[in-house]
């Protein structure tokens, strides 16, 4: 079966602009969840969608959002872009949510690479 | 919040040799797992442990959660130039906001 992909792969955008993100998640998973990922701070979690809803979220502040579809497909938009927000963002999906996704398991996309310049 | 500390951070290896990478975190672990990623792509799952003094293997990688299920260490035999990348555990935090939070990531180079 198909994995799990994200769109664009790679993208550049200027200080100022805003950015949407997407992701398709493994057909019948139903949440998906965003990581960014920096050198220097490694993975972190932004947020968690289940059946259209945010579960959980990270500690970002408001520029970063995010919205689930009734198909499961979710984008990922950050606004206004800092310099430091230059970084790989990944989902990944899973059949379960939350508690039970440790028994579903998280598959991860190939990631979309950010350059804020 | 849940914290994973992860060593070494890095690790040169001649092929051939055994390596092992720790995991250790600050509570206990509700579900263990292992990814590897190839710089700049996404994580690839290798295993998943949820019972403490729980083992898994595939090919030439096991992985082990030790009984108190705050410690998980990943052992690779005869390492291989294709086992090269980067090394991250991650665990699911508990409570009542459950989120899957990540340690640093070891780097693992073997030279042939």
């Amino acid at each position: 079966k198909a994995g799990v992909t994200q769109t664009p792969r790679y993208l550049i955008k200027t200080r100022g602009q805003q950015v949407t993100l997407s992701c398709s998640p493994i057909s019948g998973h139903r949440s998906v969840s965003w990581y960014q990922q920096t050198p220097g701070q490694g993975l972190q979690f932004l947020f968690e969608y289940f059946s259209e809803t945010q579960r959980n979220k990270g500690n970002f502040p408001g520029r970063f959002s995010g919205r689930q579809f009734s198909n499961s497909r979710s984008e990922m938009n950050v606004s206004t872009l800092e310099l430091g927000d230059s970084a790989l963002y990944l989902c990944a999906s899973s059949h379960g949510q939350g508690q039970a996704s440790t028994f579903y398991g998280y598959t991860f996309g190939s990631g979309t690479r950010l350059t804020v310049v | 919040s849940q914290e994973l500390e992860q060593s070494p951070q890095s690790l040169i290896v001649q092929e051939g040799k055994n390596l092992t990478i720790n995991c250790t975190s600050s509570k206990t672990l509700y579900g263990l797992y292992w990814y590897k990623q190839k710089y700049g792509e996404g994580l690839i799952f290798l295993m998943m442990l949820q019972k403490g003094g729980e083992e898994k293997s595939h090919e030439k990688i096991t992985a082990k959660l030790d009984e108190k299920k705050q410690q998980s260490s990943l052992h690779i035999t005869a390492s291989q130039p294709s086992h090269a990348g980067i090394y991250l555990c991650g665990a699911l935090s508990g409570g009542s906001n459950y989120k899957l939070t990540f340690g640093k990531g070891t780097l693992l180079t073997v030279n042939p």
